[in-house]
């Protein structure tokens, strides 16, 4: 079965230092997906990132980038340069492919989340 | 475009009493999920649908909890004999397709079973 652990309950930073929430996943498919996604206090979820398990390439957008290392199943998301705005819950998500011909990706499954709080 | 929407923004209900929450997926979207999320805690997969079919309802807690897409755009999830322990906001998200795109959330249902 699969399972993601964010084992990073809450982090606290001062605006403009750098921060890594940690991921770390597990699965038993070859083939999967993993997500990260915001929310901030009003509650709605945003996506970030979707990767898929055969693309180990690091992707950075804007101050936002990710490591993804399948040799350690982790999934980590770096903040540049965090502003006041970045803070929210943040929660990575494993999407497995099942059923016949491996092409259900439906299912997301989370993590506990991250609380970021960043400081003025 | 408009998002995914869901109704009410808020339920509050006794104990025992039936509620259906409504979802209004972005359009175009054949696949539409529902998770719950209780306080501290990351979304749990309930079900999802492709077109008006459950395509995986295993993360139904219990017989309480059913969910319906007749006509493949909105959907309802239905819970009988609430119990306090139903008490969460519930989810709800599309996709273009279960094997395309990322999944759009919705604001979610806050139910409050007293």
């Amino acid at each position: 079965a699969q399972k993601v652990t964010q084992a990073q309950t809450e982090i606290s930073v001062v605006e403009k230092e750098d921060v890594t929430l940690d991921c770390v996943y597990e699965t038993r498919d070859t083939t999967y997906y993993l997500f990260w996604y915001k929310q901030p206090p009003s509650g709605e979820l945003v996506f970030l990132i979707r990767r898929n398990s055969f693309d180990e390439q690091n992707e950075i957008s804007g101050r936002y980038s990710w490591n993804f290392q399948k040799s350690t199943s982790s999934f980590n998301f770096t903040i540049t340069a965090s502003q006041v705005v970045d803070s929210a819950v943040y929660f990575c998500a494993l999407s497995e492919a099942g059923g016949a011909g491996g092409t259900s990706y439906g299912k997301l499954t989370f993590g506990q989340g991250t609380i970021l709080t960043v400081h003025p | 475009g408009a998002g995914v929407s869901q109704t009410p923004s808020n339920k509050v209900t006794e104990k025992g009493k039936y509620v259906e929450l409504r979802c209004d997926p972005i359009s175009g979207h054949t696949a539409l999920y529902w998770y719950r999320q209780s306080l501290g805690q990351g979304p749990e997969f309930l079900i999802y649908f492709q077109g008006t079919g459950a395509a995986d309802d295993s993360g139904l807690p219990n017989d309480r909890f059913f969910a319906v897409r007749p006509e493949g755009s909105v959907s309802t999830l239905k819970i009988q004999r609430t119990e306090r322990g139903d008490s969460a906001v519930y989810l709800c998200a599309s996709s273009l397709g279960v094997n395309q795109g990322e999944q759009f959330f919705g604001p979610g249902t806050r139910l409050t079973v007293l």
